[in-house]
């Protein structure tokens, strides 16, 4: 049974920074590119990143750009999100998702439960 | 950035009756070499998170009951459930999976009329 399981939301003071972890079972993590995708409370779903199986790869949304760091650890099946200067807007449910297949195949078929992240002074 | 519309934004439908919502992308999202539409569509149940229902644009994900159906091309597509049941009450999202960034929709309430 495929399982994610995301840790390290918080609530944190606005330019602060702060690690998120998903930790994977289930299946094979190195053949798969893994994303992050986060709510705002009552809002719908916004990608937020994403990095290919051996790190080749890494995109992220222009509302992360250069604040957030995806990474990855194959051999502890992990993946990584830092968050620098934190911003109220970045308050949200943060998801680990598996992306479906290899390459352009980035619809998402399985999701952790989320990890709140507020930001507020 | 793609931008993806769904329609309506909410959604009241007997039990036993279709359901029909619509999802449309600012440009074409199929890629010609392979000829698939980059497009799924994702259930949340309130406090849950999204599932995969259906991924380029018809292929229904595994286990998905077989009332659930995708189809369209190119910007405009569509989900259907055909015999809306009790457990079917949620927010149903399409997203586009051609280009990074890659966007979802606003979002459709499905709620039993």
């Amino acid at each position: 049974e495929v399982q994610l399981v995301e840790s390290g939301g918080d609530l944190i003071q606005p330019g602060r920074s702060l690690r998120l972890s998903c930790t994977a079972s289930g299946f094979t993590f190195v053949d798969y590119a893994m994303h992050w995708v986060r709510q705002a409370p009552g809002e719908g779903l916004e990608w937020v990143s994403g990095i290919s199986w051996n790190s080749g790869s890494i995109t992220y949304a222009d509302s992360v750009k250069g604040r957030f760091t995806i990474s990855r650890d194959n051999a502890k099946s992990s993946l990584y999100l830092e968050m620098n200067s934190l911003r109220a807007e970045d308050t949200a449910l943060y998801y680990c998702a598996k992306a479906g297949g290899s390459g352009r195949t980035v619809y998402f078929d399985y999701w952790g439960q989320g990890t709140l992240v507020t930001v507020s002074s | 950035d793609i931008v993806m519309t769904q329609s309506p934004d909410s959604l009241a439908v007997s039990l036993g009756e279709r359901a029909t919502i619509n999802c449309k992308s600012s440009q074409s999202i199929v890629y010609s070499s392979n000829n698939k539409n980059y497009l799924a569509w994702y259930q949340q149940r309130p406090g849950q998170p999204p599932k995969l229902l259906i991924y380029w644009a018809s292929m229904r994900q595994s286990g998905v009951p077989d009332r659930f159906s995708g189809s369209g091309s190119g910007t405009d597509f569509t989900l259907t459930i055909s015999s809306l049941q009790a457990e079917d009450v949620a927010v149903y999202y399409c997203h586009q999976y051609y280009s990074a960034p890659y966007t979802f929709g606003q979002g459709t309430n499905l709620e039993i009329k």
